[in-house]
């Protein structure tokens, strides 16, 4: 079956602008998790969702922001971009929440 | 709230060799702890994970222990081979059912397997 998919791959952005990513969960899953992996802080959770609604949120200021749809695809928005938001962003999605997740290949945003 | 720590950062074997690679977690209601393999330019895949209703768990060459008195869980991979070679990430949360807790992730160890 489909793996997580995630678009765009590549992503490069000029500070101050904003940028939506979207993820594609594994069918028939209804948990999707973002989570933004730099070299120096390595994986770090943003918020997951479940069935449309947010059900936990890491510490990133409120510029990070996401949602779910009622097909559980869901999007995640970075506003006034800055130069450290330039990172991995990878979704994971689940069947259940905290349990399996399947990751996808993220998207590479780079902000200049 | 958790704090997970991976050591080593960087480990290098001979291809037939043993690798472990260590976790120590700090909160004692963590009861899932995942193991994932990132390959260049790939997301983390899962490899194996253990319940802390479970000391070990083995899959054909990788093995998971847990040691919940001291909080610490590890992953050996026996008779290495190149396609090895990766960034190994371990994760612990505490999963209710039902329930939403984060995955919380060590900061990885680059595994190379020489040939």
């Amino acid at each position: 079956k489909a793996g997580v998919t995630q678009t765009p791959r590549y992503l490069i952005k000029t500070r101050g602008q904003q940028v939506t990513l979207s993820c594609s969960p594994i069918s028939g899953h209804r948990s999707v998790s973002w989570y933004q992996q730099t070299p120096g802080q390595g994986l770090q959770f943003l918020f997951e969702y479940f069935s449309e609604t947010q059900r936990n949120k890491g510490n990133f200021p409120g510029r990070f922001s996401g949602r779910q749809f009622s097909n559980s695809r869901s999007e995640m928005n970075v506003s006034t971009l800055e130069l450290g938001d330039s990172a991995l962003y990878l979704c994971a999605s689940s069947t259940r929440t905290g349990y399996g997740y399947t990751f996808g290949s993220g998207t590479r945003l780079t902000v200049v | 709230g958790e704090n997970v720590e991976q050591h080593p950062s960087t480990l290098s074997v001979q291809e037939g060799d043993s690798a472990v690679i260590k976790c120590t977690y700090s909160d004692s209601a963590s009861n899932y702890f995942p193991w994932y393999k990132q390959e260049l330019g790939k997301g983390p895949q899962l490899i194996i994970d253990i319940r802390s209703n479970v000391g070990e768990k083995k899959d054909q060459r990788i093995a998971v222990t847990l040691n919940k008195t001291a909080k610490h869980f590890s992953l050996h991979i026996t008779e290495t081979q190149p396609e090895d070679s990766a960034v190994y990430f371990c994760a612990a949360t505490n999963s209710l059912q039902g329930g939403s807790e984060k995955l919380v992730f060590g900061k990885g160890t680059k595994l190379t397997v020489n040939p």
